[in-house]
């Protein structure tokens, strides 16, 4: 089955600097990757996601970058704010052969602290 | 919409115990899954259904059952509780696989924080 690999665990920055989360797969037939953001004691809420037909995507302060060839996806938080602060997950899906249902296998999450 | 539910908010339970955990959707999503959270950790899929009357297992299985009578719910029954299953419980579901193949947005419940004793 699919493993997804998150780096770094932790991650520290101070308010305005640029953070990058890195996320490595292994199913090739993995085509959907999302990134969801997780406060303290709260749901996942997904931020971003991309699909493999393009290699990049962008809203606002966040980007997705994916390199299907290297089998990893990147995000990429620019000019930080404190209220950035959360627990960052990747995660991936593929619908090889329609029968994967949209069942993600996620990262181990990064923590990212944006400090003022 | 309210979107994802789940119930109870928290819950403690001593070993051998059995509880069922409710979750509920009002977006007419054929697909629900069901994942588990370890402090530190990342979501771990446990039981997923296609639509009414259609479960199947996902990575972390043992220990649960589900069912899906009708598209909005999707409860996650705990026979003999264990320690391990100490873990917070997120419901989610999605609409189906879109005609490009791809994955549609997984929306996710508050959660359940379960503690076996």
């Amino acid at each position: 089955g699919e493993n997804v690999e998150q780096h770094p665990s932790t991650l520290s920055v101070q308010e305005g600097d640029s953070a990058v989360i890195k996320c490595t797969y292994s199913d090739s037939a993995s085509n959907y990757f999302p990134w969801y953001k997780q406060e303290l004691g709260k749901r996942p809420q997904l931020i971003i996601d991309i699909r493999s037909n393009v290699g990049e995507k962008k809203d606002q302060r966040i980007a997705v970058t994916l390199n299907k060839t290297a089998k990893h996806f990147s995000l990429h938080i620019t000019e930080t704010q404190p209220e950035d602060s959360a627990v960052y997950f990747c995660a991936a899906s593929s619908t090889a052969g329609g029968t994967s249902y949209g069942k993600l296998t996620f990262g181990q999450g990064t923590i990212l602290t944006v400090h003022p | 919409n309210a979107g994802v539910t789940q119930t109870p908010k928290f819950r403690i339970l001593k070993i051998g115990q059995s509880m069922t955990l409710q979750c509920a959707q009002d977006m007419n999503h054929n697909y629900m899954y069901w994942y588990r959270q370890d402090p530190g950790m990342g979501l771990k899929l446990i039981y997923y259904s296609v639509g009414a009357g259609i479960t199947d297992k996902g990575e972390v299985p043992n220990g649960y059952n589900v069912s899906r009578s009708t598209t909005e719910d999707f409860p996650l029954r705990l026979e003999l509780a264990a320690p391990s299953q100490t873990s917070v419980y997120f419901c989610a579901s999605s609409d189906q696989v879109g005609t490009s193949g791809y994955t549609d947005t997984q929306y996710f419940g508050p959660g359940t924080r379960l503690t076996v004793l």
